[in-house]
């Protein structure tokens, strides 16, 4: 299994640009969520997903958006880049949304520059 | 207040030595607790869970204190390989995972 992977590694964007950063994973997990860490602030999450086609806000959803049409898939959207969203963005995935969520996989990130 | 709090160290400690962590969470309702270990410029990865009665994983011991709702993780016999920064996370009703900024170790030969 290759697990959760990201793409791209790094991008630089200048202020405007949209993007979408891609996530996949290989394990069939139902929960999948997006995360941003920034230096001091810890985790952050943006938007998750608790199966196929339904999606839900999480603590810093404004300028993203997301979208699950398969298990395996959960694309980030940036729509409109600010320096702001200059960050590290993780996703990870997980069998279940319950209290067993603990074993969240990750993936090894993107780094984004936003000029 | 944050949700969860970390002291960001750094914490410098020899080999062999024991060393703990201290978060505290402010949501009471809180359900799930965990430690997970990041390595420079890599993803996090789950150390271990919290339990009510404490739990031990090797030279890795955990606690947890609901009554003053915070959580410890104890490093005993510290190695090189210990280096790493160390994330406290709380799962909380929404079954949203909430992370601490993390405590950063850097354990010297």
């Amino acid at each position: 299994n290759a697990g959760v992977t990201q793409t791209p590694k790094f991008q630089v964007l200048k202020t405007g640009q949209s993007m979408t950063l891609q996530c996949a994973q290989d394990m069939n997990h139902e929960y999948m969520s997006w995360y941003r860490q920034d230096p001091g602030m810890g985790l952050r999450l943006i938007h998750y997903s608790v199966g196929a086609g339904i999606t839900d806000q999480g603590e810093v959803p404004n300028g993203y958006n997301v979208s699950r049409s398969t298990t395996e898939d959960f694309p980030l959207r940036l729509l409109s880049a600010a320096p702001s969203q200059t960050s590290v963005y993780f996703c990870a995935s997980s069998y279940s949304t319950g209290a067993s969520q603990e074993t969240q996989y990750f993936g090894p990130g993107t780094r984004l520059l936003v000029l | 207040r944050k949700e969860v709090e970390q002291d960001p160290g750094p914490f410098n400690v020899p080999e062999g030595a024991t060393v703990a962590f201290n978060c505290t969470y402010s949501n009471s309702a809180s359900q799930s607790f965990f430690w997970y270990r990041q390595d420079c410029r890599k993803e996090p990865k789950l150390l271990m869970s919290v339990y009510s009665s404490g739990n031990e994983d090797g030279r890795f011991t955990a606690q947890l204190n609901r009554a003053s709702q915070y959580i410890s993780l104890l490093i005993r016999d510290s190695k090189l390989s210990d280096s790493a920064t160390y994330l406290c996370v709380v799962l909380n009703a929404g079954n949203m995972l909430t992370f601490g900024g993390g405590t950063r170790l850097m354990v010297k030969p």
